[in-house]
């Protein structure tokens, strides 16, 4: 099926530093999204984005957080500076139209960010 | 608060037997509702989902069932196997919330022989 995919797979990065975590969504996909999940818990929404604007946003998407994706390329996600709570796997999505009217979201198997 | 809630952490079912996954949920906008399957270290993968208008559907060994007088949705796998052995998410989404779905923690199936 559709493949969403996700560089890196793993990072270990010094806390207050720049990361930036990338992801390759479906070819004709429209919109996409970005999860966190902390260990332990459950994958909760951070941001959704289509036509190069964030349409939604939750709590968790701190100040320090953007996303972008400049000219149809990876759509990324980068976190300056970071924190040691951003220690999560983070996992992108995408879909082909909006994914709350029972459109599939396809999920990437995730970034699993460290921050030491 | 948690929005989206699976109970059960974990469960063990015979091979053959059927599986019961269950989901609470809180917020009553919710019009989506969808169960992924999760192997360790993969993608979830979208195995079922169902819209507020209908209260079952079923796809070949899998049965989604909707109670939303009791905020409650079910995942039923008959005729286990093995290979169903894998983390369920339960999910829920608002059509009034744009493209927002609330997981659950995940309950973990296994399927022995």
């Amino acid at each position: 099926g559709p493949k969403v995919l996700q560089i890196p797979s793993h990072q270990i990065i010094d806390m207050g530093q720049m990361v930036t975590l990338n992801c390759d969504p479906v070819s004709n996909h429209l919109y996409f999204y970005w999860y966190k999940q902390i260990l332990g818990q459950q994958m909760e929404f951070l941001v959704n984005f289509y036509n190069g604007k964030v349409m939604e946003k939750s709590k968790l998407f701190k100040d320090q957080f953007s996303v972008e994706r400049p000219d149809g390329s990876y759509f990324t996600l980068k976190i300056q500076p970071t924190a040691l709570e951003d220690s999560a796997v983070y996992f992108c999505a995408s879909s082909l139209t909006r994914g709350d009217s029972g459109n599939t979201l396809y999920f990437g198997e995730g970034s699993r960010l460290i921050v030491v | 608060g948690q929005q989206v809630k699976q109970s059960s952490p974990s469960l063990t079912v015979q091979e053959g037997g059927i599986s019961i996954l269950n989901c609470d949920y809180e917020n009553d906008m919710f019009d989506y509702f969808a169960w992924y399957k999760k192997y360790p270290d993969n993608s979830p993968t979208l195995l079922i989902s169902v819209r507020s208008n209908v209260d079952k559907r079923e796809d070949g060994r899998l049965t989604v069932f909707l109670n939303k007088s009791g905020k409650h949705f079910s995942l039923h796998i008959t005729a286990s196997q093995p290979e169903d052995t894998a983390v369920y998410l339960c999910a829920a989404g608002a059509s009034s919330s744009f493209s927002k779905l609330v997981f659950g923690q995940g309950t973990s199936l296994s399927v022995v022989p």
